[in-house]
This record gives structure tokens, sequence and C-alpha cells, in this order.
């Protein structure tokens, strides 16, 4: 299958600070990437629909200026958490969109925000 | 897709017994699903997938199954090994006329292996 990576793998930070978040796919160009949020115990909630060289679209309830996503080439999105505060902490995930429609997903970033 | 939930969110197994997941869904129209397997910390990784033009599937020690008149899917594992032990979920793709192609995820079964 194709690989989706993701760095870092975890990051604390303190609260008030930015995180950024990298998603890579390292053998296909994906020109569309879907960012995750999950909670403990709980199950993957789509944040947003990244495009390449288009505006991320926002599932209801995410805040766009909080969680800034871009996607500058077909092999790289990126989630910068900004102000981060200690409700942010969760575990982030990409996916990348092959053509065809299979989906891959990255390892997953763990943010804890002190 | 809509919903897509599951029935029990923790199944506890003895190693070599078989296990049965089940996924209720709720959209008529969906004609795809996908079962994944999530390890404690890591991402998602795809087990197995079945259209609705099929009503079984077999892949290597697991069987998805799917009734389409009750909307419901199940994926057996046979022979469960501790390596099996994660959250599994279904999950309805989009449709290939969906623009969108978000992924649908159901609440996810977290299965214990017993040794």
């Amino acid at each position: 299958g194709a690989v989706v990576s993701q760095h870092p793998s975890r990051v604390i930070c303190k609260s008030g600070t930015s995180v950024k978040i990298e998603c890579r796919s390292l053998d296909f160009q994906a020109t569309t990437m879907f960012w995750y949020r999950q909670f403990p115990k709980q199950s993957l909630m789509l944040m947003a629909t990244s495009n390449e060289g288009s505006k991320a679209t926002y599932e209801q309830g995410v805040e766009k200026d909080k969680f800034l996503i871009n996607h500058a080439s077909l092999t790289l999105s990126t989630l910068t958490v900004t102000s981060a505060h200690p409700e942010d902490s969760s575990f982030y995930i990409c996916s990348a969109r092959r053509p065809g429609n299979e989906q891959f997903f990255g390892p997953g970033t763990r943010l804890t925000v002190l | 897709g809509e919903s897509v939930g599951l029935h029990l969110p923790t199944l506890s197994v003895q190693e070599g017994d078989n296990s049965i997941i089940n996924c209720a869904y709720s959209n008529s129209a969906s004609d795809y699903f996908i079962w994944y397997k999530q390890e404690s910390g890591k991402g998602p990784q795809f087990i197995i997938d079945i259209r609705s033009n099929m009503d079984k599937r077999q892949g290597q020690r697991v069987t998805v199954l799917l009734n389409k008149t009750v909307k419901h899917l199940s994926l057996q594992i046979a022979a469960t090994q501790p390596g099996d032990s994660a959250v599994y979920f279904c999950a309805d793709p989009p449709s290939e006329g969906d623009s969108s192609y978000k992924l649908i995820f159901g609440s996810g079964t977290r299965l214990l292996v017993r040794p």
C-alpha cells in the first residue's frame, strides 16, 4: 500500500504556543488530504479537507482560524494549531487520497498542551 | 454516507477463538464499505472492503459479511491472535459521484484478546 508519513509523531507544548504538523504522501501525489482528530476512546472525527492549491474546507464546528491548513504541494499538507490550549490535546491523523479514491492514513501525531 | 455505527464498544475474546465485530449503517444508497484496524497510538490500516453487489468477501483470516436488507455488516476474524487486539472501524467511503471524498467512520469496537 501507499505510504503516508506525519511529523512529529508526538509533541508537547505550552499553552498559547502554535504547533505545526506535517503530512506527506511519500510515493504518490495526493490532490486531496484530510485531517482528523481523535480523542481517547473515540472515533476519528474529520476536521477538514485539504485540496492542493486551494483553501481547505472545514467541517462544521471546526475553527478555521485556529486550525490553519496549508496544502502547498501534491505531497505535503500542514496543520497548524494556533494558540494551543489543553483542550486541543488530541491525536491528529491525516490521510491522503490517491486517484481512484483510495485513502491512506498517516501514523498520527499525539499533541499534548500543558 | 450518513451515520455509521457499531453495536458493541468492546469485545473480549479468548486467543484462538473467532471474533465477530458488527456495524450498522443508515444510508441505503451506500455501495461500498471498508473495515479499518487501528492499533494503539497508530493510524487506521485498511483490512478489507466489500461492495454492495457482494454479500461476503474473504481475506486472510478475515471475512466481511454484508446484509443490505437490514443495513448491517460484520467483520469476522478467525483464530484470533494477540496481534489482533486493536480498535476496528467500519467506514462508508463516498460514492464515485461524491466529490467531497469524505470518509465517515463508525464509532469503533475495541477488540481485546485474552491469552
